[in-house]
């Protein structure tokens, strides 16, 4: 059974849109981890958020963890080409288990 | 940067054969894990170390082995491969135990396994 939640599963858009991905569990998390993973290569972190209703910018790329701590959005502006891959994410609940969501796939054609 | 390096990128085997899968980290972490990554269902923990001649199983340990003989090396062992096993394995490492956020997981570049 898949405690986190990841929608949309697979998002193609083109250069120049934006987006936004979400993960959403029923549990609360202790903290919440966003990676990046490219074909042929293991997942890589993006960031990690801790406190509820925290937003970290990462160039165009803005996370947000959910006051309540069960849910969290990756938003991309103005997508480029070199954002294309799987994007996962981790949730670490009070009991240190750590649990993936199934990855959001997303395209961003030229 | 911590390095984690897994030997085999791409691995056919045959039903019944022995399998290794090594996985390698450089900066003396703690934690050690091996995920399977499969499509829809994301990554799930197979086995992870905490220490030297350390394990405990994860989600999935079923059909699966490890060693961990050297704190650097954890290897994963599939006694007898099925073709259910096909999948990527994924060997990542930790500085310590998970703890809101201070650490993270370094990943490997993966191991595609398919079996016939």
């Amino acid at each position: 059974t898949q405690l986190l939640e990841q929608s949309p599963q697979f998002l193609s858009i083109q250069e120049g849109e934006n987006l936004t991905v979400y993960c959403n569990s029923s549990s609360v998390f202790s903290s919440l981890q966003w990676y990046r993973q490219e074909p042929g290569e293991g997942p890589v972190l993006l960031v990690t958020v801790v406190t509820g209703g925290e937003v970290k910018k990462l160039k165009r790329l803005t996370f947000q963890f959910g006051d309540a701590r069960k849910d969290s959005s990756l938003h991309i502006t103005a997508a480029q080409p070199g954002d294309t891959g799987l994007y996962l994410c981790a949730g670490t609940y009070n009991n240190n288990d750590m649990r993936f969501g199934a990855g959001t796939r997303l395209t961003v054609k030229p | 940067d911590v390095k984690v390096t897994q030997s085999s990128r791409y691995l056919v085997k045959r039903t019944g054969e022995k399998v290794f899968l090594e996985c390698v980290q450089d900066m003396d972490h703690e934690n050690m894990f091996w995920y399977r990554q499969d499509p829809g269902l994301g990554l799930r923990l197979i086995y992870f170390s905490y220490d030297v001649k350390m394990k405990e199983k994860g989600d999935i340990p079923e059909g699966y082995s490890v060693s961990r003989e050297k704190k650097e090396r954890f290897s994963l062992i599939l006694e007898s491969a099925s073709t259910n096993q096909t999948s990527m394995y994924l060997c990542a490492s930790t500085p310590q135990g998970f703890s809101s956020g201070a650490n993270v997981l370094t990943f490997g570049a993966g191991s595609r396994l398919t079996v016939l």
